[in-house]
């Protein structure tokens, strides 16, 4: 079991640029999120996949961002027009449905927007 | 809507000292999850301990002990005679037990622990 990981784990990008992040959760787990931490918060749920469907948005998810899980297996988090404020921490969790419930989370992919 | 309180926003304590982090939730939710997370300075988040509304019973893994209460929806963490190691950022976290059960977090409690 090699846990959740994230590509890249840092990106710095010009304002307007395009960006997009990879989560590989861990295997078996059918659920994956995806949430955004800025300084001095906890992180703040994005969207939720269940399997390959998205069954949530946040409303913190605006029109730049997009995400898919092809295959329900790997996601990719897009975020297109980068803005200075989408600077963040980009954090992957992945778990099981049913009796096992934690949510097990990767080492985030830190965004920096020049 | 759900809401996690984390009043605490830094503690400092000298080594081998017991110290409390405090969690207070909202939820209009009868059956929920709590959750506390540490976050060290490398980052990622490690999962300590889940909780369901149904069970009020205290907890105690080796040196961490949880505080469930329903009746004031608080949710308290203390590590007894701390280590440096326990030196973390701590997230308390409230989810909602059926649909997506997305996580609703603290603000977090910046924990020193001074050798």
């Amino acid at each position: 079991d090699t846990g959740v990981s994230q590509d890249p784990r840092h990106k710095i990008t010009k304002r307007g640029q395009n960006v997009t992040f990879r989560c590989d959760p861990i295997s078996e787990h059918n659920r994956l999120y995806w949430y955004r931490q800025t300084l001095g918060q906890g992180p703040e749920f994005l969207t939720y996949f269940q399997n390959e469907a998205q069954l949530e948005k946040s409303r913190l998810l605006s029109d730049r961002f997009s995400a898919e899980r092809p295959k329900g297996s790997f996601s990719t988090l897009e975020i297109q027009r980068t803005e200075q404020g989408d600077s963040a921490m980009y954090l992957c969790a992945s778990s099981a449905s049913g009796a096992t419930y934690e949510q097990y989370f990767g080492p985030g992919t830190r965004l920096t927007v020049t | 809507a759900q809401k996690v309180t984390q009043a605490q926003t830094e503690i400092s304590v000298v080594e081998k000292e017991d110290v409390t982090l405090d969690c207070v939730y909202e939820t209009r939710d009868t059956t929920y999850y709590l959750f506390w997370y540490k976050q060290p300075p490398s980052g990622e988040l490690v999962f300590l301990i889940r909780r369901n509304s149904f069970d009020e019973q205290n907890e105690i893994s080796g040196r961490y002990s949880w505080n469930f209460q329903k009746s004031t929806s608080s949710f308290n963490f203390t590590i007894t005679a701390s280590q440096v190691v326990d030196s973390a950022v701590y997230f308390c976290a409230l989810s909602e037990a059926f649909g997506n059960e997305k996580l609703t977090f603290g603000t977090g409690t910046r924990l020193t622990i001074i050798p």
